[in-house]
């Protein structure tokens, strides 16, 4: 079973427009780490956010901000006011501890923000 | 805090060549690494994990005589693609984690073209 499941596989927005990637986990443990990766054309992963299972708590960042929520197993990811750097694929992972911090990676949502 | 370098960043090599990337961290002594392999417009598939001194545990479907993996200090990993082939033609990144371990800190990635 897929342990992180991100359903967009591609989503366009207008330069400006906010936009929400979707994030759903699966997991059995108490003790997990989800986390958000921007992947430019580059290739370089770019590290965006860190939440452990115990820190329900939003968080914004700039133009970011980042829902969790246990109830749905959600952790999702808005960036407002969309950029045309914002374009990129987007990575959501999970690490349990009792799998040795081995990360399960989402398929990846790729946002392409249109000037 | 908390770089990990690839080396090289792209490398071409023709069929039958075999072909070594390096992992280093930095700035902090990687308990464990990652290996990874990323197709294009895929996810990031996980090939092998290594913890210093001891033999990689490779994921199915990895052969691990074909991709020979070396992490012979706590800051140095290097994957060797044996004989590659058009097919091995991949991004590859590494990850290290610390002794907490909860977090991979990625490499920006190595791109190799197999002709």
């Amino acid at each position: 079973a897929q342990k992180v499941t991100q359903a967009q596989t591609e989503i366009s927005v207008v330069e400006k427009e906010d936009v929400t990637l979707d994030c759903v986990y699966e997991t059995r443990d108490t003790t997990y780490y989800l986390f958000w990766y921007k992947q430019p054309p580059s290739g370089e992963l770019v590290f965006l956010i860190r939440r452990n299972s115990f820190d329900e708590q939003n968080e914004i960042s700039g133009r970011y901000s980042w829902n969790f929520q246990k109830s749905t197993s959600s952790f999702n990811f808005t960036i407002t006011a969309s950029q045309v750097v914002d374009s990129a694929v987007y990575f959501c992972a999970l690490s349990e501890a009792n799998t040795g911090n081995q990360f399960y990676f989402g398929t990846g949502t790729s946002l392409t923000v249109i000037p | 805090g908390a770089v990990v370098s690839q080396h090289p960043s792209r490398v071409i090599c023709k069929s039958g060549t075999s072909v070594k990337i390096e992992c280093r961290s930095l700035d902090f002594q990687a308990t464990t690494m990652f290996w990874y392999r990323q197709f294009p417009k895929q996810s990031l598939m996980l090939m092998a994990t290594s913890n210093e001194g001891s033999k990689a545990t490779y994921e199915q479907g990895v052969e691990k005589d074909k991709f020979l993996i070396n992490h012979a200090s706590l800051t140095l990993s290097t994957l060797t693609v044996t004989s590659a082939h058009p097919e091995d033609s991949s991004f590859y990144i590494c990850s290290a984690s610390d002794s907490l371990g909860y977090e991979q800190y990625f490499g920006p990635g190595t791109r190799l073209t197999v002709t």
